[in-house]
């Protein structure tokens, strides 16, 4: 069965740098994209972009190039989101989802939290 | 690119019918047959309810159906059950290549 399994929980310093991992399974993983999407506590669902598997191409948000960068390594079939130079208002759970129109499957989350 | 715009919240009593609105523009919802529907109960990840406008997955409840008129995409739930109690967001393909979601739509049944 398809499943997407996210790394840990995380708890960063303001400034410092965290990367969140999304293992794919079940399925192919280079046929169908990885989506990105973040959610604040208490808040609403927020699109981060996309990364194509089959050439490594991300697609980010507008606000959200920069500082966000999404990669992969397929022999693993894992996606990565890597957000530098963190800030509070990053302290977010972080999903992947499979596919780009219709997230289909999604990772239990990643709860990123930033705080001194 | 501002959100989709969604009702705060919606409620109805067990058995009623509801519809919850997602208003864009004519740049992603009036553009695009590319709306989605998705269902967060709490502490868990979001699901997909409805995909490109009326399409229901596969293990989706028929009481599920989705409708577009212009800039406005509605999704309905018939024969409301206390289970689909939860949070409902909207999504849009835009025309700059991007995705949007609604603010999200609270409902409670009654």
């Amino acid at each position: 069965q398809v499943q997407l399994v996210q790394s840990g929980s995380e708890l960063k310093k303001p400034g410092a740098s965290v990367k969140v991992s999304c293992k794919a399974s079940g399925y192919r993983f280079t046929t169908m994209s990885v989506t990105w999407v973040r959610q604040a506590p208490g808040q609403g669902l927020e699109w981060l972009g996309w990364i194509n598997t089959a050439t490594g191409g991300p697609t980010y948000a507008q606000g959200f190039t920069g500082r966000f960068v999404f990669s992969l390594d397929t022999s693993v079939s894992t996606a990565y989101l890597q957000i530098s130079s963190l800030e509070a208002d990053d302290t977010a759970v972080y999903y992947c989802a499979r596919e780009v129109l219709r997230l289909d499957y999604w990772g239990q989350g990643t709860l990123v939290t930033v705080s001194s | 690119q501002s959100a989709l715009t969604q009702p705060a919240s919606v409620s109805g009593s067990p058995g009623q019918s509801i519809t919850i609105s997602c208003t864009g523009t004519s740049g992603d919802v009036g553009h695009y047959n590319y709306v989605s529907w998705y269902q967060q109960l709490p502490g868990k990840a979001p699901k997909v309810m409805i995909y490109e406008v009326s399409n229901r997955p596969s293990g989706v409840s028929y009481r599920f159906s989705g409708s577009k008129s212009g800039n406005t995409a509605s999704l309905t739930i018939s024969g409301l059950q206390s289970e689909d109690e939860g949070n409902y967001y909207c999504s849009s393909y835009t025309t700059s290549d991007n995705v949007l979601f609604g603010g999200g739509t609270r409902l409670t049944v009654l």
